[in-house]
């Protein structure tokens, strides 16, 4: 079974300051996801990485993938009220298997 | 393109009772998957399709849970003999077949609580 763990699992910062959140696996994933997600609602993609050390940016936002496909960061620079939400990771194994299987999320609240 | 559509948003229901959702998935997106979020955890996978066909199911889709998607485009997800734990947010997303990544799009959820 594949676990991916997430933390921190809240997050409260005021505006302007930076934060990275870490979603950390013993196992390989073919790809990695990052969602967002409201109250009441389904995860929104932000962004899909699938390349060992690939690097994302979002305009503020910068996603990377691990060496070995295994663990994943966002880094959030320059945090706004309108960042709050939940941050979800989610990893798919590949080889024929195409659920996700995803992190607990980390609650992100920005301060103003 | 409207995006996943979920249909009921909220659905309160008694214990012993049968609900079914409908799921319809963005257009010409031919996988469909359905997955659970309990408060606090991450969504879990509960079955996938390929157009008709049911290719993946999680273990915690239980006998009294049942998903079909009859001509590749909508799904129902029923449950019956609803229990105190079924509550929870009920998620489907969709995909489309081919290329080097599998991006899953999400609907907004029916939450269903069980009384």
């Amino acid at each position: 079974t594949q676990l991916l763990e997430q933390s921190p699992q809240f997050l409260s910062i005021q505006e302007g300051e930076n934060l990275t959140v870490y979603c950390n696996s013993s196992s390989v994933f073919s790809s990695l996801q990052w969602y967002r997600q409201e109250p009441g609602e389904g995860p929104v993609l932000l962004v899909t990485v699938v390349t060992g050390g690939e690097v994302k940016k979002l305009k503020r936002l910068t996603f990377q993938f691990g060496d070995a496909r295994k663990d994943s960061s966002l880094h959030i620079t320059a945090a706004q009220p309108g960042d709050t939400g939940l941050y979800l990771c989610a990893g798919e194994a590949g080889a024929g298997s195409y659920q996700l299987t995803f992190g607990k999320g980390t609650k992100l609240s920005v301060i103003p | 393109d409207t995006g996943v559509s979920q249909d009921p948003r909220h659905k309160i229901t008694k214990r012993g009772q049968n609900v079914t959702f409908r799921c319809d998935p963005i257009s010409e997106h031919n996988r469909l998957y359905w997955y659970r979020q309990t408060l606090g955890q991450g969504p879990e996978f509960l079955t996938y399709f390929q157009n008709e066909a049911q290719l993946e199911k999680s273990r915690l889709l239980s006998d009294r849970f049942s998903a079909e998607r009859p001509k590749g485009s909508f799904s129902t997800l029923e449950i019956q003999r609803t229990e105190q734990g079924d509550s929870a947010m009920y998620l489907c997303a969709s995909s489309q077949a081919g290329g080097p990544k599998n991006i899953q799009y999400f609907g907004a959820g029916t939450r269903l609580s069980v009384l």
